[in-house]
């Protein structure tokens, strides 16, 4: 999986908990990403950053926050986590905006 | 609205013959187009992809098209494996994107299911 480590790789937790699902890289690239994937939907884009501090809204942001306080670590937040925030989260990297993204093996999150 | 779309949603062949998979789309500015395999568990992995002035690139068994003008693209998958089971997604690259949907549009795959 391209030198990308997600974890938790499976969290079950309960509504109104905080949850902080982490993406770890060894390749050095600039930008990250983090997207869900549900049944009937593609692969939607919640949020994603552009270096360290630089990080900028996805499609399906709102209940979500991220953090990047170094260049190999993403960090995806749900603040206060709901049942509709359960489904799979991917993690991706690529060198710029242009280029091909690798994916993480993602991590399977489902809220009670 | 830029989208993807994707025929069929789900396939079921024989090991050892050939199938071609779908893809629509109507996103613009187009930059790209990538095929990516995702197999059950596992991230989506880059197959192909291909630039407007590509119309065919080849990864292996797996061959892409592409028809700029009429927006369309095909994954060709030639005498197929039990390894070949998987979801193959077509994503469109947005060139000089704006918005929040990113510059990436994913269709939402077709499930290939190859039978011994």
């Amino acid at each position: 999986d391209a030198g990308i480590t997600q974890s938790p790789r499976h969290k079950v937790t309960e509504t109104g908990t905080p949850v902080t699902l982490r993406c770890h890289q060894t390749e050095n690239h600039r930008y990250m990403y983090w997207y869900r994937q549900d049944p009937g939907h593609g692969l939607r884009l919640i949020h994603y950053s552009y270096g360290v501090k630089d990080t900028d809204k996805g499609e399906v942001s709102d209940g979500y926050s991220v953090s990047r306080s170094k260049t190999e670590d993403f960090l995806l937040t749900l603040e206060s986590a709901t049942s509709s925030q359960t489904s799979v989260y991917f993690c991706a990297i690529s060198e710029s905006r242009e280029d091909i993204q690798y994916f993480g093996a993602g991590t399977r999150l489902s809220v009670l | 609205k830029n989208q993807v779309e994707q025929s069929p949603q789900s396939l079921i062949i024989l090991e050892g013959k050939n199938c071609t998979l779908q893809c629509n789309y109507t996103v613009s500015p187009f930059s790209n187009l990538r095929w990516y395999k995702q197999d059950t568990g596992r991230g989506p992995v880059s197959l192909t992809i291909m630039t407007f002035s590509e119309n065919t690139k080849s990864n292996g068994r797996y061959t892409a098209t592409l028809d700029a003008d009429t927006k369309q693209s095909s994954l060709h998958i030639t005498a197929s494996q039990l390894s070949d089971s998987a979801s193959y997604i077509c994503v469109v690259s947005r060139l000089n994107y704006g918005g929040s949907q990113g510059n990436l549009i994913f269709g939402k795959g077709t499930k290939l299911s190859v039978k011994p």
